[in-house]
């Protein structure tokens, strides 16, 4: 069974520091893995997508790398912001299934203080 | 829509009560999901619909969870004889593609927060 581990639980920052969230998984036969952010009350909002045979993904101020072999992925981000306090997921699409199911990790909790 | 739209935003029901959870995907989306969030957890796979089949039910905890989409549109999460251990966020999900493995991003709504007392 897959299991999505996420480290730290939870972080605070001050504003302007780059960042490094972690995110490992226990089976490599993954399709694409996902970034994911949530607000309190909210529901998720994907950020990054990164497929198997990808090695990183960017997008503004995020970047997400991929290592499959180790079953690791880290989501950088640049330059923080107050605005970037969220709560931040990561989820594995399996390869061996025909749906489409998603399994994610606890999240990281960010604090950015201005 | 501009979005997906569950409803309602918040339920409190008694021990013992039934409850349906309302989902509206984005116009268009083949591919519906649900998934139940406890707190301080990462969301938890339930059920899947392609169109109104539902292909995937292996998630859902017991057979008092039950889902449809009957014109392939609208999703409904029925629980029954809700207990306190059914408390938490049910998030709804949808995206463009019918495929099966697919790279398309999902779209979740802002969930249902379900407690059960």
């Amino acid at each position: 069974k897959q299991e999505v581990t996420q480290i730290p639980a939870a972080l605070s920052v001050p504003e302007g520091e780059n960042l490094v969230l972690n995110c490992s998984f226990t089976d490599s036969a993954i399709y694409n893995l996902q970034w994911f952010r949530q607000d309190p009350g909210k529901g998720l909002t994907s950020l990054l997508l990164i497929q198997s045979s990808q090695r990183e993904q960017t997008s503004g101020r995020l970047n997400a790398s991929l290592d499959k072999s180790s079953g690791r992925s880290t989501l950088y981000i640049a330059a923080s912001q107050p605005g970037d306090s969220a709560t931040y997921l990561c989820a594995v699409r399996p390869r061996e299934t025909s749906g489409s199911r998603l399994t994610f990790g606890e999240g990281t909790q960010l604090t950015v203080n201005p | 829509g501009a979005g997906v739209s569950q409803s309602p935003r918040y339920k409190v029901a008694k021990r013992g009560q039934d409850v349906a959870l309302r989902c509206d995907p984005i116009s268009g989306h083949v591919s519906l999901f649900w998934y139940q969030q406890a707190l301080g957890q990462g969301p938890e796979f339930l059920t899947y619909f392609q169109n109104e089949a539902q292909l995937d039910k292996s998630g859902l905890p017991s057979d008092r969870f039950f889902a449809e989409r009957p014109e392939g549109s609208v999703s409904t999460l029925k629980i029954q004889r809700t207990q306190q251990e059914d408390s938490a966020v049910y998030l709804c999900a949808s995206s463009r593609n019918d495929r099966g493995l697919s790279n398309e991003k999902l779209f979740f709504g802002s969930g249902t927060q379900l407690s059960v007392l």
